[in-house]
């Protein structure tokens, strides 16, 4: 069956840019969905059909799909963005949702 | 505006069937492309999508949960409640539902379930 793969972990300085990846075979041909998870919280939608942002999500998450690798984008990251971050895919060969096993995100 | 509630037991004792109800609102489970999602979350770790209903009745199972779950809507109640029979203390986590156009968005608040004898 279909797996999706995320580092358990990424750090970034305030003000840089954090890129959390997804991997998949050819998970290109699929569509991502990204949600950030903060401590003590609901999950919350940032990005969906790879590159989309939900209204009042800032324009700082940004969304990319090719080839093995989906990329969540944070550009100048801040301190509030420290959370937990999750990709899902729909898995058409079984027909199923998956969520990746989730990003650590540290602001350093 | 969208939301969702979860509601149910917060301990089940091992071997018991555990029912959750999504209770929501703005929104109709009788509009083309709606579904309600149940995800689930053991403490500390990652997200496990558990079972999917769409607005034509369509249901859509984990494959490795599928023969202990039954989802369900009630249309006229704005409400889908999820079965989970046969429970362990490896269910043990927090359940969110979530309103479903291929992504999830919003999610409930989420109930703790506590599986323990």
């Amino acid at each position: 069956s279909y797996v999706v793969t995320q580092p358990p972990s990424e750090s970034v300085a305030p003000g840089q840019t954090a890129r959390i990846s997804c991997g998949g075979n050819n998970i290109e041909s699929k569509t991502v969905h990204w949600y950030q998870q903060k401590s003590g919280q609901a999950p919350a939608l940032v990005v969906y059909d790879d590159s989309d942002r939900p209204s009042g999500i800032p324009e700082r998450f940004s969304g990319s799909n090719s080839g093995n690798t989906a990329t969540l984008t944070i550009s100048r990251v801040e301190a509030g963005d420290e959370a937990d971050y999750y990709c899902q895919v729909w898995d058409s060969s079984s027909d199923h949702v998956l969520f990746g096993g989730g990003t650590k995100l540290t602001v350093l | 505006q969208i939301t969702l509630k979860e509601s149910g037991p917060t301990l089940v004792k091992p071997t018991q069937t555990l029912t959750l109800t999504c209770s929501f609102s703005g929104f109709s489970l009788s509009t083309s492309g709606v579904g309600v999602a149940w995800i689930r979350q053991p403490p500390g770790k990652a997200l496990e999508w558990l079972a999917l209903i769409y607005w034509d009745d369509d249901e859509w199972y984990s494959p490795s949960l599928k023969s202990r779950l039954t989802i369900t809507k009630d249309t006229s109640k704005n409400q889908v409640v999820l079965t989970m029979t046969n429970m362990d203390p490896m269910d043990t986590g927090t359940y969110y539902c979530a309103h479903s156009r291929d992504w999830f968005d919003p999610w409930g608040q989420g109930t703790l379930v506590t599986v323990s004898s």
